[in-house]
């Protein structure tokens, strides 16, 4: 049981690239979320979807885009990368209201 | 909206003595709490969580916490900690109540175990 899955776990990007940060559940969880974390600054959610098909934003959405098109998978999007979106990412799911999210081991971008 | 405060950005503790990580959260409906430990360089690990019922949680690696409604308080302990507890310790709120799905974190509090 692989639990959360997020590739790559280190990738460096120039200013005005574009990639993307992908994430998988093998747990059959409804709920998945996007997270980035900076020092000093705790876990600030980006992005989250419900279930296949919903997303919603979260608290820091600009320069990033979601999709989920199946109850697996989660990629986060980066258009035009910026150095304010050097961080490190998690990606994490849940099953049901009240119980506890999972957590992947994260993607360290660098942005320059 | 929820909110989470970690009143202290680092903790620094002599091996074998107690240690208190403290949380207080804001919240206009009832809330689930937990807490996560994070090693250097890993993701996040739930130590404990207080869905309902008794107050006392015990959790993971010999911690626990205590949920005060009324000090709108869950302060994290460990009566006698190991160098290996030197980590990165965060507090997260989720709301109770129905279409309430996001995890609200804390800026976390680092603990560091001294010999």
């Amino acid at each position: 049981n692989a639990g959360v899955t997020q590739t790559p776990k280190f990738r460096i990007l120039k200013i005005g690239q574009s990639m993307t940060l992908q994430c998988a559940q093998d747990m059959n969880h409804n709920y998945m979320y996007w997270y980035r974390q900076d020092p000093g600054m705790g876990l600030k959610l980006i992005y989250y979807s419900v279930g296949a098909g919903i997303t919603d934003k979260g608290e820091v959405p600009n320069g990033y885009n979601v999709s989920r098109s199946t109850t697996e998978d989660f990629p986060l999007r980066l258009e035009l990368a910026a150095p304010s979106q050097t961080s490190v990412y998690f990606c994490a799911s849940s099953y049901s209201s009240g119980l506890e999210a999972f957590f992947g081991q994260g993607t360290r971008l660098t942005v320059v | 909206a929820q909110s989470v405060t970690q009143l202290d950005s680092q903790v620094p503790v002599f091996e074998e003595a107690p240690v208190e990580l403290r949380c207080n959260y804001s919240s206009s409906v009832s809330v689930y709490l937990f807490w996560y430990v994070q090693y250097p360089n890993q993701g996040l690990q739930l130590l404990l969580k207080y869905l309902s019922g008794s107050t006392l949680v015990k959790g993971i690696n010999g911690f626990e916490a205590e949920f005060n409604k009324s000090q709108t308080s869950f302060h994290l302990r460990k009566p006698s900690v190991h160098i290996s507890d030197t980590a990165e310790y965060f507090c997260a709120v989720r709301g109770g109540g129905s279409g309430t799905y996001k995890y609200i974190f804390g800026t976390g509090t680092r603990l560091k175990v001294l010999a």
